[in-house]
């Protein structure tokens, strides 16, 4: 069965620290991986996005890294503002059609100041 | 990049009664898609809408239900038939943004900002 888990559900963390989100996946076959940030009321916004040969992707304070063969991947925040709270899907796609997705459940992010 | 906007932004809607939803591009996809998002829940892709045919639906939705209309490469609307609260989740638009008859882009999948749905 295809299926994308996140851990943590849930996380405080006080603003200026770092902190790591974690995805496993058991999709088959796989295209491509991608980290979603969803602000309250809005539709998710792609962060990153890896294919399997790549291990590692940024985009401004955010660090996507992938491994393919434990089929785990990770969203680092560094430095984290309070608009960072949010939360964080990460998306196992088996194509590139779009019609193919795997929804984690998502971390909820909160960044207290 | 694709720029999408979804009418309206909210409603509440009595059981039984119907609620259309409009998704705009601001340029011309191939494929778009209709999404829900339940309270407190992960996406669930609804159908997927190519222009000049029929929608296709997935597992647990059905056209009666949940028509769509994609009468062009900028537009699609989904509607939202016989209405009851189980029906209350944010509904997205998402696309695929490729040009139609142009080049994939690797990272091409966008999502509106969601129509939140409540049926009293």
């Amino acid at each position: 069965k295809n299926q994308v888990e996140q851990s943590p559900q849930s996380l405080i963390i006080l603003e200026g620290k770092n902190c790591t989100l974690q995805c496993n996946y058991t999709v088959s076959p796989f295209s491509n991986l991608r980290w979603y940030k969803q602000d309250t009321g809005r539709g998710p916004v792609s962060l990153t996005i890896m294919t399997f040969s790549e291990n590692t992707k940024s985009n401004g304070r955010y660090t996507a890294t992938l491994d393919a063969d434990t089929k785990q991947s990770s969203l680092h925040i560094t430095a984290s503002q309070l608009s960072d709270s949010a939360s964080y899907i990460c998306v196992v796609s088996r194509n590139n059609a779009g019609n193919m997705l795997t929804f984690g459940g998502g971390t909820r992010l909160m960044v207290k100041p | 990049s694709a720029v999408i906007s979804q009418k309206p932004s909210r409603d509440i809607c009595q059981r039984g009664t119907s609620l259309t939803i409009q998704c705009q591009v601001d340029s011309q996809v191939t494929m778009m898609f209709w999404y829900r998002q339940q309270p407190g829940q992960s996406l669930t892709l609804i159908a997927t809408a190519n222009q000049g045919s029929e929608a296709t639906y997935e597992s647990g939705f059905v056209i009666d239900k949940f028509p769509i209309s994609r009468p062009n490469l900028t537009f699609s609307t989904l509607t939202v038939s016989n209405m009851s609260p189980e029906d209350s989740s944010i509904y997205l638009c998402s696309v695929v943004a490729v040009l139609a008859g142009g080049p994939r882009l690797t990272d091409t999948q966008y999502f509106g900002p969601g129509t939140r749905l409540t049926v009293l």
